[in-house]
């Protein structure tokens, strides 16, 4: 079957660098994407990774090694904006099926 | 200006009514999905439509009905509801099937009394 696993909890103060990390199992691979999901609202797309290596998008970067099945989120410069809840997945046929690791919810102190 | 809405946002219903949900989108995408998200934030895939073609089906209860006129909506029919179909229920669209950037509708929240 299909497992992504990723921490259900991270803390941080404002101002510091976190990373949240993801690791797979599944029968297909193509593509790791994070999405970020505040409370009552609808996750929004962050990032994608097809090949080995790091993605950057302004204070948000991506990381993947196929070869490990994992990946991770690196988020810099925390804002408390930032607290929200965070998912990585998978697509894993090439029919548009992604699956959703459980989440990761990640608290920004001041 | 909405890429992806979805009517109604909230719908508090008793067990054993039928209801539907409609979505719509208007970002010119071939591919859309509905997901079932829980009280413990868990996403599920349910379906997903590509050119009005069902092209997944999970493993969900034949009581949920997906249904899409054109590719710009698609609509979720729901029968003989229940307890534990309480929960968020996300539409959302991609540019096609191969395509990992998927846009999220903001979610309609049923609660089955």
């Amino acid at each position: 079957g299909q497992s992504l696993e990723q921490p259900s909890e991270v803390t941080a103060v404002e101002g510091a660098i976190v990373q949240i990390n993801c690791t797979y199992q599944t029968s297909g691979f193509y593509g790791l994407s994070w999405y970020q999901q505040h409370d009552g609202g609808a996750p929004t797309f962050l990032s994608y990774n097809g090949l080995d290596g790091l993605e950057e998008t302004g204070r948000f970067s991506s990381f993947l090694s196929r070869s490990d099945s994992y990946g991770y989120l690196l988020l810099q410069e925390l804002q408390m904006k930032d607290s929200a809840s965070y998912f990585c997945a998978v697509r894993d046929t090439n029919a548009g099926k992604s699956t959703f690791g459980d989440g990761t919810t990640l608290t920004v102190k001041p | 200006d909405t890429a992806v809405s979805q009517t109604p946002k909230y719908l508090v219903t008793q067990m054993g009514n039928d209801k539907s949900i409609k979505c719509e989108q208007n970002l010119g995408h071939d591919t859309m999905y509905w997901y079932k998200q829980d009280s413990k934030k868990f996403l599920k895939i349910m379906f997903s439509y590509n050119n009005k073609e069902l092209i997944i089906n999970e493993t969900v209860p034949n009581r949920f009905s997906p249904k899409s006129p054109d590719k710009a909506h698609l609509n979720l029919h729901i029968n003989s509801l229940e307890l534990g179909d309480s929960a968020v229920y996300f539409c959302a669209s991609s540019q096609n099937q191969r395509y990992n950037e998927q846009f999220f509708g903001p979610g309609t929240r049923l609660t089955v009394l």
